[in-house]
């Protein structure tokens, strides 16, 4: 039972590539979320998917997209990767109603864009 | 949308002290108030949580408190131990709305021999 799995672990990027980030779970979980965390800002929400085939916009959405087409599975990308985008990013999942409300995290990822 | 503060952003209390975090919330809907821990290098975990319709809630050394007219609620950790330096994390979701979580920007608290 791995529980919520994010690959890859560490990436190096230059500014303008692009890249998919690959959160998998095998919780039978509905929801999932992106994260990401930068020194001082706390988590901040990315995108979130209460089920599969749909997405919602979190806090901080631009620059990033995201699919979720099997349930296991939540991906996010990054078309064009600016230095901004520099950051740890955790995926979590959440238990469908009736919901204990704990969130499940990764191991993050870390990106670094160069 | 929510907007979760939290007070302060760092914490320095002597071991054997009680320490202290404090989260404001911007929703009134809101009805889920998680506390996450993240030690260094790891993932964050819950630690504890609290519900609308509950005031307090403990857990063996840590209790949470909640003042849903001052959209208020607070972490208290007594007996502190080397164990508790980590950074801490309140947050807040209005569950079976949305369950969009929301999260402050995190108190790293220090336990000093």
């Amino acid at each position: 039972n791995a529980g919520v799995t994010q690959t890859p672990k560490f990436r190096v990027l230059k500014t303008g590539q692009s890249m998919t980030l690959l959160c998998a779970q095998d919780m039978n979980h509905e929801y999932m979320y992106w994260y990401r965390q930068d020194p001082g800002m706390g988590l901040r929400l990315i995108h979130y998917s209460v089920g599969e085939g749909t997405t919602a916009k979190g806090e901080v959405p631009d620059g990033y997209n995201v699919s979720r087409l099997k349930k296991q599975n939540f991906l996010l990308g990054l078309e064009s990767a600016a230095p901004s985008q520099t950051s740890v990013y955790f995926c979590a999942t959440l238990g469908g109603v009736p919901s204990s409300g704990e969130l499940f995290f990764g191991e993050g990822s870390r990106l670094t864009v160069l | 949308g929510e907007n979760v503060e939290q007070h302060p952003s760092t914490l320095s209390v002597q071991e054997g002290d009680s320490a202290v975090i404090k989260c404001t919330y911007s929703d009134s809907a809101s009805n889920y108030f998680p506390w996450y821990k993240q030690e260094l290098g790891k993932r964050p975990q819950l630690i504890i949580d609290i519900r609308s319709n509950v005031g307090e809630k403990k857990d063996q050394r840590i209790a949470v408190t909640l003042n849903k007219t001052a959209k208020h609620f607070s972490l208290h950790i007594t007996e502190t131990q080397p164990e508790d330096s980590a950074v801490y994390f309140c947050a807040a979701s209005v569950m079976n709305r949305d369950d969009k979580i929301i999260f402050g920007k995190g108190t790293r608290l220090h336990i000093l021999p």
